[in-house]
Formats: C-alpha cells, structure tokens, sequence
C-alpha cells in the first residue's frame, strides 16, 4: 500500500525567505507525485506533479520539487515566499496503473508567512 | 475552462436527515473521485468510478453512505440517516485516465447538528 509522511505540520516562515516542504513517500513502484495547495475555504490546487523524467519539476507560482529516489523524498521549494503562500500544503503519491489513479495524501503542512 | 462543480457549497442539518451533495466533474473526464477531509483523519477517499462504473468503494465509511453516478456528467453522494460526525468538507474530483491529474472541486462544506 502507498503512503506519504509529511514530518512538519506547521511551518512559519518570513516573506521573502526560502521554503522547503518535506515529503517522503511508500511505493513499491514508481510513483506518480503531486503537490497541492489549499488555501482557506477552498479547495485543492496542483502546484505540480512528477510523472517520470527530470526529477526538478517547475510548478506555478514559483514553486519546484525535487524527487529524490534514493530518499524516497519529493521535498517541495520556493526561492522567496510572498504573503499569499500562506495556505495548506499536501503532498501526494498515486498508483502507476492506467484507470487507477488513486491518490493517497499526506496529512498536510500549514505554512504560514510573517513580515 | 469550467471546473469541477460542486453543491451545495454549505450545508447545515438536523441529524437524521438525508444529505445529498452533487458533483459535475470536467467534461472529457472519465475518472470521478468522492473524499472526505476532516482535522482529524486529513484527506480520505470515499469512493472511484471509471466509465461510470464504482471501481473502489473500501473508503466508504458505513451503510449510511451511498455514491452513484448515473452518467458522464453527474454524480451524488448521499448520507442517509445523517450523524454529527459526519460533519466534514467533501471534495469531489475528476481526471482523464491517460492524464493522471487529479482536478478537486471546491468542497462541499457539511454541517451536521
């Protein structure tokens, strides 16, 4: 069975500093890997997702991931956070098969952005 | 491009009253999706179809929660009776097979009194 741990539940970070979102995932294959952004009252958005190929995948917003097999890790980063990347943050792993992509999340990182 | 659209957005009830919540996932899609998000359990999800057909129901919690999809287009969730702790945002969400992206709409926000 899949599975996704995100070690952080909460992270306070100052606007303009770096981000990193920690992601480390359970597959016996080889995953397919999203990330997600909830911002309050909402719903999910993909930030982005790996597939296969180059493991630094770009997102929107300015985000980018970076898998890391050996680290079963699919950490989530961003250069210089703005005020409105405050939200929920879940990272995600899905089945490989055509017709059976169910996603298992982890429990979500709330990021929040001080001045 | 519309989305998945969901509703009702919000809803209040008493408990013991059936609940349905409606779901139009993005044209083109074949693939629905029903979760379930609370504080205590994250994201949960409830049941898949493909084709219209239920593929994986296991996330259903209990007798009281049915899910159809009677064609491409629609589908439902149904509570019946209703419990306070059924009190949850239901997401709906859909995908292209081929595609492998999961598109969520924006919840069904229920609340059981």
């Amino acid at each position: 069975a899949q599975s996704v741990t995100q070690p952080d539940i909460h992270i306070t970070v100052s606007e303009g500093a770096s981000l990193e979102l920690r992601c480390n995932y359970s597959y016996g294959a080889t995953p397919y890997l999203f990330w997600y952004v909830q911002s309050p009252g909402q719903g999910l958005q993909l930030l982005l997702k790996y597939f296969s190929g180059d493991t630094l995948v770009q997102g929107i917003k300015g985000f980018e991931a970076e898998f890391k097999r050996s680290q079963s890790s699919f950490n989530l980063r961003k250069p210089s956070v703005h005020w409105s990347d405050a939200a929920e943050y879940f990272c995600a792993v899905g089945a490989l098969n055509f017709g059976n992509e169910k996603l298992t999340f982890g429990t979500g990182t709330r990021l929040t952005i001080i001045p | 491009d519309a989305g998945v659209i969901q509703s009702p957005r919000h809803e209040v009830t008493e408990m013991g009253q059936e609940v349905t919540l409606r779901c139009k996932p993005i044209s083109g899609h074949n693939s629905l999706f029903w979760y379930r998000q609370t504080m205590m359990r994250g994201l949960e999800l409830l049941i898949y179809f493909n084709n219209n057909v239920p593929i994986d129901d296991s996330g259903m919690p209990e007798d009281r929660f049915s899910a159809k999809m009677p064609n491409a287009s629609f589908s439902t969730l149904k509570i019946q009776p209703s419990e306070p702790r059924d009190s949850a945002v239901y997401f709906c969400a859909s995908s292209w097979d081929r595609g492998n992206t999961i598109y969520f709409g924006e919840g069904s926000w229920l609340t059981v009194v």
